[in-house]
C-alpha cells in the first residue's frame, strides 16, 4: 500500500503549549488529507479534512481555533494542536487519499501521534 | 441513524474457524467500500477493498450486497495473528468523505 509518514509518534507536552503535527504521503500525491482522533477503545472520530490549497472543512464540534490545519502542498498536511489541555490527549492520526496507481477514493493512514498533556 | 454500523463483538473464535461479519451502511448513494483491520494502538490498514462483484483475497473474502446496504467479511481458516478489530469504510465520491464503522473485534484463541 502507498505509504504515509507521520511525525512525531510520540509526544508529551505541557498544558498550555503548542503541538504541531506532520503528515506526509511519500510516495503519491495526496489531494486530500483527512485528520482524526481516536481515544483508547474507541473508533475513530474524523476531525477534519483537509484539501491542499484550500481552507480545512471541520466537523462539527471540532474548534476549528484549537486544531490549525494547513495543506500546504500535495504531500504535506500539518495538524496544529493550540493551547493543549490534558483533554486533548489522544492518539492523532492522518489519512491520505489521492491517485497512486489504486483506486482514488482508497485512504492509507500514518502511523499516529499519541498526544499526552501533562 | 448512524451512516456505517457494525456489530462490536467480540467475536471470539478458535484456530481454524470461519467467522463472517456484516456491516451495514444507511446511505444508498454510497459508492466505494472498504475493510480495514486496527490492532490495539495502531492505525488502521486498508484489508481489501469490496467491489459490486464481490472479491477474495486468500483467506478473506467480502461481499457488496447494494440492494440490502450491506457488506460482509468472510475469514476462512482463522489464525491467531487475524485478531484485530476490522472496520468497515464507506466512501461517498461526491462528498470526498470516508465514514467508519464502530469497528468488530475479533480474537482468535489456540
Amino acid at each position: 500500500g502507498a505509504v504515509v509518514s507521520q511525525h512525531p509518534s510520540r509526544v508529551i507536552c505541557k498544558s498550555g503549549t503548542s503541538v504541531k503535527i506532520e503528515c506526509r504521503s511519500l510516495d503519491f500525491q495526496a489531494t486530500t488529507m483527512f485528520w482524526y482522533r481516536q481515544f483508547p477503545k474507541k473508533s475513530l472520530m474524523l476531525m477534519a479534512t483537509s484539501n491542499e490549497g484550500s481552507k480545512a472543512t471541520y466537523e462539527q464540534g471540532v474548534e476549528k481555533d484549537k486544531f490549525l490545519i494547513n495543506h500546504a502542498s500535495l504531500t504535506l498536511s500539518t495538524l496544529t494542536v493550540t493551547s493543549a489541555h490534558p483533554e486533548d490527549s489522544s492518539f492523532y492520526i492522518c489519512s491520505a487519499a489521492g491517485y497512486s496507481g489504486r483506486a482514488a477514493s482508497e485512504q492509507y493512514f500514518g502511523p499516529g501521534t499519541r498526544l499526552t498533556v501533562t | 441513524r448512524k451512516e456505517v454500523e457494525q456489530d462490536p463483538g467480540p467475536f471470539n473464535v478458535p484456530e481454524g474457524a470461519t467467522v463472517a461479519f456484516n456491516c451495514t451502511y444507511s446511505n444508498s448513494a454510497s459508492q466505494s467500500f472498504f475493510w480495514y483491520r486496527q490492532d490495539c494502538r495502531k492505525e488502521p490498514k486498508l484489508l481489501m477493498s469490496v467491489y459490486s462483484s464481490g472479491n477474495e483475497d486468500g483467506r478473506f473474502t467480502a461481499q457488496l450486497n447494494r440492494a440490502s446496504q450491506y457488506i460482509s467479511l468472510l475469514i476462512r481458516d482463522s489464525k491467531l495473528s487475524d485478531s484485530a478489530t476490522y472496520l468497515c469504510v464507506v466512501n461517498r465520491y461526491n462528498f470526498n468523505k470516508f465514514y467508519f464503522g464502530s469497528g468488530t473485534k475479533l480474537n482468535v484463541k489456540p
